[in-house]
């Protein structure tokens, strides 16, 4: 069974530096990319960026190119992602999901559960 | 990067009804546009992808359609399990970029 699975909530002060993680399972880590994606609470959806953990290659949204760094582990199977000076707009729920490429185009098929982060001021 | 908008942003149904949402894309997409579910507190979940391919284990009710700029995903028989709200979402350039949701409400 195709799992993944993220870390706990983390509350943090404005300022501080965080790395949470989204470990996979259930497949060959190395041969899909992982996609993060944030939500602000009661709000929509924003792709932040992929990477596939087979060779390290990022692409980043342009939206959050230098605000976070994406990186993986392909030895524990498991992607991250890491702020150095976290702010309190950085408050949200951000998702880690498994993109699957098709003839058809890409989509996501498995998503983890989700971490909420929330950073005071 | 290629905006999606969705419409309505929210909309009331009853159990049974028939409901469509729309995706519009800034360009020209071909078919490369998915859909989601999401229901509160979860992730979302894939229904529909390249347009109109119904993801494994999606019930027949959910349908996608369209291409290039306008999509359309329907529910044919509104089920009380499909109350969420539902998110387009574009694979054909980075950022691969989603519409603002459509709420669907029980009325």
């Amino acid at each position: 069974e195709v799992q993944l699975v993220q870390s706990g909530a983390e509350v943090k002060q404005s300022g501080e530096s965080l790395r949470i993680s989204c470990k996979g399972s259930g497949y060959t880590f190395t041969n899909y990319w992982i996609a993060w994606v944030r939500q602000i609470p009661g709000k929509g959806l924003d792709w932040m960026g992929v990477i596939y953990p087979g060779d390290s290659d990022t692409t980043y949204s342009p939206s959050f190119q230098g605000q976070v760094t994406i990186s993986a582990d392909k030895s524990i199977s498991t992607a991250y992602l890491q702020w150095s000076g976290l702010k309190a707009s950085d408050s949200a729920i951000y998702y880690c999901a498994r993109r699957h490429y098709t003839s058809g185009g890409s989509f996501f098929d498995y998503w983890g559960q989700g971490t909420l982060v929330t950073v005071s001021s | 990067d290629i905006q999606m908008d969705q419409s309505p942003s929210s909309l009331s149904a009853s159990v049974g009804d028939r409901v469509t949402i729309s995706c519009r894309a800034s360009q020209d997409i071909g078919t490369y546009l998915n859909w989601y579910q999401q229901k509160p507190g979860k992730a979302p979940n894939l229904l529909i992808y390249a347009a109109s391919s119904l993801q494994s284990g999606v019930p027949s009710r959910f349908s996608g359609g369209g291409s290039g700029t306008d999509f359309t995903l329907t529910i044919t028989s509104l089920q009380p399990e499909d109350f969420a709200t539902y998110y387009c979402q574009q694979s054909y350039s980075s950022p691969r970029t989603f519409g603002q949701g459509t709420k669907v409400e029980i009325k």
